[in-house]
């Protein structure tokens, strides 16, 4: 089974920040790596598919970068609604998330 | 717009069999493009992929839960279920039907959940 982990597991960020979330793959998994945001009690968001292409309506301050086993999601400016977890998921072996990364007020 | 939604009972006794069902409205469970998947998230917790059906009947189970699961379709329903067996308090989290978008790409095909249902808690205690 492919691991994934994500650094850090949680952030305090201010309205305006850079953010920058890691996921790292157990072994290569090319850029078979999709990218989710999740508020609370609600389902999960797609926002990157394929490591780096932005699905359709998300706001082009997010970004996603990485091929092999590393990646990363940016958000460029980061705004209120973008206060949320995010999770990265792999698809080259079956499917599976990583542990989440929670982005809070500062 | 496609659109899910989850039914099912909110509570199972423990060692019984799980059963939910995702209803799809204004999408068909019969277009090749897509499959269909469960993923379950226990309270305050990471995400979970159980597992994806096909409209054919093809299924992909996680290997953890692949001896508990059995995930079927009704094309004539446009619906598709979940049964996870033996279940225990472990089970306990909120479970998600999803559709499962199939890119073409090279080596094989990129898989991600486009659309997801709004989730349904489902419980086990006795």
């Amino acid at each position: 089974d492919i691991q994934m982990t994500q650094s850090p597991s949680s952030l305090s960020a201010s309205v305006g920040d850079r953010v920058t979330i890691t996921c790292r793959a157990s072994q290569s998994i090319s850029n078979y790596l999709n990218w989710y945001q999740q508020k609370t009690g609600k389902a999960p968001k797609l926002l990157i598919y394929g490591a780096s292409s932005l699905q359709s309506a998300v706001p082009s301050r997010f970004s996603g970068s990485g091929s092999g086993t590393d990646f990363t999601l940016t958000i460029s400016s980061l705004q209120p609604e973008d206060f949320a977890t995010y999770y990265c998921q792999q698809s080259y072996s079956n499917l599976s998330f990583g542990p989440g990364t929670k982005v809070d007020i500062k | 717009q496609v659109q899910l939604q989850e039914s099912g009972p909110g509570l199972v006794k423990p060692s019984e069999t799980l059963s939910l069902t995702c209803t799809i409205s204004g999408g068909s469970v019969s277009s090749g493009s897509y499959y269909w998947g469960w993923i379950r998230q226990p309270p305050g917790k990471g995400l979970e992929w159980i597992g994806y059906i096909h409209y054919s009947g093809g299924t992909n189970y996680s290997p953890s839960l692949k001896s508990r699961l059995i995930i079927s379709v009704d094309t004539s329903e446009n619906r598709f279920s979940l049964k996870l067996s033996s279940v225990t308090a472990a089970d306990t989290a909120v479970y998600y039907c999803a559709r499962i978008l199939r890119r073409p790409k090279v080596p094989m095909e990129l898989y991600y959940f486009d659309y997801w249902g709004q989730g349904t808690l489902v419980t086990v205690s006795s």
